[in-house]
């Protein structure tokens, strides 16, 4: 079975900072990758995907994510944080039929 | 909006009912998943539909069961509620499915259910 565990359940930063969120993988095959996100009482939005064809992969609100076969990792980041980037950041994995998720990580960005 | 769509936004009801989730798929998706969200377990997948079939089963306890209508929408029963079945539950949807998809998921804005 796949499975992603991510790294720190909760990050604060400034306004402005680089927001960086730590996923790795576990997988016996080439991985199909994601990254969500769940605002306050709302449902999961899709952040980026990975599926091979490319290592950096570019989503929205500015974010993208870095795919490192080496490390197993895939940690999503984005330069400048904004006080709308508040919510809870989810990876996961594509496994067998269903998507595996991490414990999340809830992002908390300082004025 | 991802274009799926759950009813009702919140529930709320006592040890032992029986209630019916409902979830409408992106329009021209076959396949819908159950996911359960609690602060205990996280987001854990119950069961997965394909254009009316059931094709693969999670963490989904015997009290509840599922079905998709021929019109893609599906309904998720939970019967013999317990306290611990409150939780937020998601449905979503996506094109096709198989084994290892790449195809990504839609997610719907949740059923909270509430048992006292």
């Amino acid at each position: 079975a796949q499975s992603v565990t991510q790294l720190g359940s909760h990050v604060s930063v400034s306004e402005g900072a680089l927001v960086l969120l730590r996923c790795n993988y576990s997988s016996s095959v080439p991985p199909y990758l994601f990254w969500y996100v769940q605002y306050p009482n709302q449902g999961l939005q899709l952040l980026l995907k990975y599926t091979s064809a490319a290592t950096l992969v570019k989503g929205i609100n500015g974010f993208e994510a870095e795919f490192k076969k080496s490390e197993t990792s895939f940690h999503l980041t984005k330069p400048s944080a904004h006080m709308s980037d508040a919510a809870e950041y989810f990876c996961a994995v594509s496994d067998d039929y269903k998507l595996s998720f991490g414990a999340g990580t809830t992002v908390t960005v300082r004025a | 909006d991802s274009g799926v769509t759950q009813t009702p936004k919140h529930l709320i009801t006592a040890t032992g009912q029986r209630v019916t989730l409902r979830c409408s798929p992106r329009s021209g998706d076959l396949s819908v998943y159950w996911y359960q969200q609690s602060l205990d377990q996280g987001l854990q997948f119950l069961i997965q539909y394909y254009n009316g079939e059931e094709r693969a089963k999670g963490n989904i306890l015997e009290r509840f069961s599922a079905q998709q209508f021929p019109d893609l929408h599906s309904e998720l029963n939970l019967s013999s509620l317990e306290l611990g079945d409150s939780a937020l539950y998601f449905c979503a949807s996506s094109p096709q499915a198989g084994q290892g998809a790449s195809y990504e998921q839609y997610f719907g804005p949740g059923t909270r259910l509430t048992v006292t």
